[in-house]
């Protein structure tokens, strides 16, 4: 497999639940991010980790807690979502921070 | 503040056409810059980078004026397939890897 993966592809789950989302990308990049896209909204930067050392939180809530474990993996971790979190969930690679980022095919979420 | 501005179009035009699209950013520390395109719910694609000296590929051309703040791209004899929202975006570098992605300008080419 090439390039950046995710799973789940869709995801429904209600808001007492709890999930993950795991990313894995293939490229041998060394940063790592999560971008979360809603309707008719510009991406909006979730977690930036390099190297497996997070470096970037903009002010997401505790609900969201992110997880790398390795340069490789990402995982989302989700609990007592609200509905307004219903979005697709991408993540992303990048040789460095200068450098162009690829997407993963993103995660569907839907909280009911 | 960090902003990157598009038209949000639509741009309906007909196959063959010429098609520009122009994106503004407010921070002159930025570093790099790209377009990206992105159909309907799928991720976004890096199209293309964007350097001083303009660059090109195929039917697509990519400029960048530093001293406006401003990025633009062109698409020459456009496709079907070249339907999609494309997103400008902007990278202002430092320790935290600060991709803005602007909001998209949605092309729609018509046969």
């Amino acid at each position: 497999e090439t390039g950046v993966t995710q799973t789940p592809r869709h995801l429904v789950m209600g808001m007492t639940n709890k999930k993950s989302l795991k990313c894995e990308q293939h490229l041998g990049h060394n940063a790592m991010y999560w971008y979360k896209q809603s309707a008719k909204k510009p991406l909006e930067l979730m977690f930036v980790y390099s190297l497996e050392e997070r470096v970037e939180n903009n002010s997401v809530p505790s609900r969201f807690s992110p997880e790398c474990p390795n340069s490789s993996h990402l995982f989302l971790h989700l609990h007592t979502l609200q509905p307004e979190d219903s979005a697709l969930y991408l993540c992303a690679s990048s040789q460095d921070f200068s450098y162009e980022q690829y997407f993963g095919p993103g995660t569907r979420l839907t909280v009911t | 503040r960090k902003e990157v501005e598009q038209d949000p179009g639509p741009f309906n035009v007909p196959e063959g056409a010429t098609v520009a699209f122009n994106c503004t950013y407010s921070n002159s520390a930025s570093q790099s810059f790209f377009w990206y395109r992105q159909d309907c719910r799928k991720e976004p694609k890096l199209l293309m980078s964007v350097y001083s000296s303009g660059n090109e590929d195929g039917r697509f051309t990519a400029q960048l004026n530093r001293a406006s703040q401003y990025i633009s791209l062109l698409i020459r004899d456009s496709k079907l397939s070249d339907s999609a929202t494309y997103l400008c975006v902007v990278n202002y570098g430092g320790s935290q890897g600060n991709l803005i992605f602007g909001k998209g300008t949605k092309l729609s080419v018509k046969p």
